[in-house]
């Protein structure tokens, strides 16, 4: 079954205690992508990469580090989580597409989440 | 810069009514425009979408024009149903790799 998995789905932790979400999908996809989502802000993104070790920030970078050195798996790192890092966390990948430009055009598939609580 | 800002929910109707979800952005240049349905305790999901202007992007009954002069995408579908109930993010991208979602809207609907 074609999916994206991400673990843990629930984590409760402390603050400064690295931590590492794991992403990986079965779909040979080049683009991955992480996202937080919060009450009355939406989907933000993270990071995101368009291959193996190419990455790039999103909009809301600052405490998160990730890296891409298989196609399949992109990690999400929290170094030193603090309380406001709390969220729900979503990857997500696709196929980058043949042509610049139109790759927008194939759709994302989303994990389930991992909702994370930094006390 | 990029921004989605969506109609603030939630929205609470009756089965078979029609259901509109205000979806307006910001863009730099020539985006693509979506809708993700997010179930409860799910990922998103893509709804539809739509990638240059005056296109329209239909599915499962829902659809939405991507109107370039008034900047909107707007989500719209006659007759909706208790299995609609969820929560629709509008989005946008302009080169496929950062994505722009707007708040969400809460939509339940009763039967």
């Amino acid at each position: 079954e074609a999916q994206v998995t991400q673990n843990p789905r629930y984590l409760i932790t402390v603050t400064g205690k690295k931590l590492t979400v794991t992403c990986s999908q079965n779909m040979n996809h080049e683009y991955m992508s992480w996202y937080r989502q919060d009450p009355g802000l939406g989907l933000r993104q993270i990071y995101y990469s368009m291959n193996v070790e190419v990455t790039d920030k999103g909009d809301v970078p600052e405490g998160y580090k990730v890296s891409r050195k298989e196609k399949r798996n992109f990690p999400l790192i929290l170094e030193s989580p603090s309380p406001n890092q709390t969220s729900l966390y979503f990857c997500a990948s696709r196929n980058r597409g043949a042509l610049a430009g139109l790759s927008s055009y194939n759709e994302q598939f989303f994990g389930p989440g991992t909702r994370l609580t930094v006390l | 810069g990029n921004s989605v800002t969506q109609m603030e929910g939630p929205v609470t109707l009756s089965e078979e009514a029609f259901l509109t979800i205000n979806c307006t952005y910001t863009a730099t240049g020539y985006p693509s425009l979506f809708w993700y349905v997010q179930y409860p305790g799910e990922g998103l999901q893509l709804l539809l979408k739509a990638t240059k202007a005056d296109d329209k992007g239909s599915n499962k009954g829902f659809e939405a024009t991507y109107r370039k002069e008034t900047t909107s995408f707007h989500l719209e579908k006659g007759s909706v149903q208790v299995s609609d109930s969820a929560v629709y993010f509008c989005a946008l991208s302009e080169r496929g790799n950062q994505f722009y979602f707007g708040t969400g809207t809460s939509l339940t609907v009763i039967p």
